[in-house]
């Protein structure tokens, strides 16, 4: 089983929909929790950093960490064409520098 | 403000050869960490250099080597290439100290092994 699950979609929602993205994780020490959009041919780009449980806004994106459950979700309110790439999540159980376990990413296309 | 840049962008090589990727960490960073990225798959932790050391180290064999210099820039070197190799390299920066700062990512080497 791995530390990190993810669903790797792919996941098509028409232009304006909110977007769900999921991840469950098996290691209660993680602490710390990210998530990047990693667009065809790009590196990751840093979305969201969380640390321990409960809800954080930028914007469009509100990321949840729920560690009772161990599970973190990714919502995208008023989702565009540009949202369309790869979505993964990572944590780490120590500090934000720590090496990092990544999913394996869903694949998120939205349609015009 | 200068991101994480890393080259070669590309490189082709053969089984048994040796490669050297090069990455400069974002500016005012003193830490890089190395991934490797299989197509479909998430990033796996290869290394993580701070001080000119390894001080932490992924599930990989003795083939995968790096270096940190004193401008903090690094390299990754692997020896023996085999066709498994083939995969996106990326660095990661972070400044060692602050633990509620998160890693920022450069592009990555797409490495081809024929």
């Amino acid at each position: 089983q791995k530390e990190v699950e993810q669903d790797p979609g792919p996941l098509s929602v028409p232009e304006g929909a909110i977007v769900s993205l999921n991840c469950t994780y098996s290691n209660s020490a993680f602490q710390y929790f990210m998530w990047y959009r990693q667009y065809s041919r790009k590196g990751p780009e840093l979305l969201m950093y969380t640390y321990s449980s409960g809800n954080k806004e930028d914007g469009r994106f509100t990321a949840q960490v729920d560690k009772s459950s161990k599970y973190i979700s990714l919502f995208i309110r008023d989702s565009q064409p540009s949202d369309s790439a790869t979505y993964l999540c990572a944590m780490t159980p120590t500090s934000g520098t720590y090496k990092y376990i990544f999913g394996t990413g869903t694949r998120l296309k939205v349609l015009a | 403000d200068a991101g994480v840049t890393q080259s070669p962008t590309h490189l082709i090589k053969t089984r048994g050869q040796q490669v050297t990727l090069r990455c400069s960490p974002k500016s005012g960073h003193d830490t890089v960490s190395w991934y490797q990225q299989a197509l479909g798959q998430g990033p796996q932790f290869i290394f993580q250099y701070y001080e000119e050391e390894e001080r932490q180290r992924g599930n990989f064999p003795d083939r995968f080597s790096g270096h940190q210099f004193p401008n903090y820039s690094s390299e990754l070197n692997v020896n023996a290439l085999l066709l498994g190799d083939s995969a996106l390299y990326l660095c990661a920066s972070s400044l060692m100290g602050l633990s509620n700062q998160p890693q920022h990512f450069g592009d990555g080497t797409r490495l081809s092994i024929l």
